[in-house]
This record gives structure tokens, sequence and C-alpha cells, in this order.
């Protein structure tokens, strides 16, 4: 079983749209969980971090994180064509500083 | 946030051939990473490096693939040894700043 997982993709929404990015994770230890977007050739840039249950809100992104459940997700309301892209969940666990990454799910955003 | 400066951002090179990789990060951290992301894949973590002591290894990795320094507490390099055309991938740093990760820009390495 993988530490991290994310819904599979590749997940295409229209413009203006709401695209959802899902995320499970396994170690009940992990403490912090993050968002990263990674364009074609970049390295991932942190877009949403969550510490705590509940929703977390920065402009048109929302991060949700359940513990109970193991579940973290990304709501991207009014999807552009910029936010195409990889998304990567990560889950900070209780080894200071080390990540584990999800797969990655890439986000085309159709005009 | 803390900045990290990365160098090269890409090279391309011979198999057999060593790279080293080197992260500088403006302020002093106690732990640096390590991470490798093969086209089309993930990141995995390699190594954890630590001033004054040897890095830590995940499974997978071995220090004489991967040698990596720390000579202080701003400054680490990783070496990909005695390289394969398999080696080609992305190479990250990566420093934890407040519970929250940030990386370097990369390395894009190709082996021809």
């Amino acid at each position: 079983q993988k530490e991290v997982e994310q819904n599979s993709g590749p997940l295409s929404v229209p413009e203006g749209a709401i695209a959802s990015l899902n995320c499970t994770y396994s170690d009940r230890g992990s403490q912090s969980f993050f968002w990263y977007r990674q364009y074609s050739g970049k390295s991932p840039e942190l877009i949403m971090s969550i510490y705590s249950n509940g929703d977390k809100e920065d402009g048109r992104f929302t991060a949700q994180l359940n513990k109970a459940s193991q579940y973290v997700s990304l709501l991207i309301r009014d999807s552009q064509p910029s936010d195409s892209a990889t998304y990567l969940c990560a889950a900070l666990g209780p080894s200071y500083g080390k990540l584990t990454f999800g797969q990655g799910t890439i986000l085309t955003v159709h005009p | 946030s803390a900045v990290i400066s990365q160098k090269p951002s890409r090279d391309i090179c011979q198999r057999g051939t060593s790279l080293t990789i080197q992260c500088q990060v403006d302020s002093q951290v106690t732990m640096m990473f390590w991470y490798r992301q093969q086209p089309g894949q993930s990141l995995t973590l390699i190594a954890t490096a630590n001033q004054g002591s040897e890095a830590t290894y995940e499974s997978g990795f071995v220090i004489d693939k991967f040698p990596i320094s720390r000579p202080n507490l701003t400054f680490s390099t990783l070496t990909v040894s005695n390289m394969s055309p398999e080696d080609s991938s992305i190479y990250l740093c990566s420093v934890v700043e407040n519970t929250e990760a940030f990386f370097g820009q990369g390395t894009r390495l190709t082996v021809v």
C-alpha cells in the first residue's frame, strides 16, 4: 500500500469549474499536509499547507483535512487554464522534515 | 520562507561519469533533504543530510552511488556517481522551515 495516494488522473475540467483533487495517507503519525503545483520542467511550488482538521481557504484554493479518515483534498474554484499542472500531495511524517509524496494528479483546465 | 539556490539547473552527462549538485540556503538549517524525480514520476527521498554526521539514506539508495556532503548549516552537495541512463531525473534539494518544505529550482540531469 502506498503511503500517500492520490486520485488517479488525469483530471480535465472546463474553465470556471471547480477542480477537486483527493489524497489519502496511511501513516497516522503524519503531522502536516501540503499541496504542491508542478509545471512541466519546473520544481514543485507550495500552494497550500494544512495541519488541523477542517478547511483552510486561500484565494481560489481550499484545502480540507480529515485526520480520522486520513484524507486530504484540494479544491480549486473558478479554474483557469494557468492552473493546468501536476498537483502533488505530500505528508510530513513523524521523522522531522521527511516528506512523502503521492504520485501526482495531472490537471488540465480547458477554455 | 527559505530561499534555496541549486546548481547546475541542468546538465547532459556521459555515462560512467559523475555530477555534483550544489545547494545553498539563505539561512542555517539543521537538515537538508535530497529528492529524485524520475520522468513522469513523483518525488522520492534519497537521503537526509545532517551537518557534522553521515547522511541517512532511504531504502534503495546507497552512499557509494549518491555521496552527500554537508560541510556547514547552509550548504550541501549531492554527487551522482558512475552515471547510467537510468539516472536521468530531476534532482531537488529541500529544507523544512516552520513545518513547511521548500525546494531548490532542481537539476535536470540527462545521461547519454
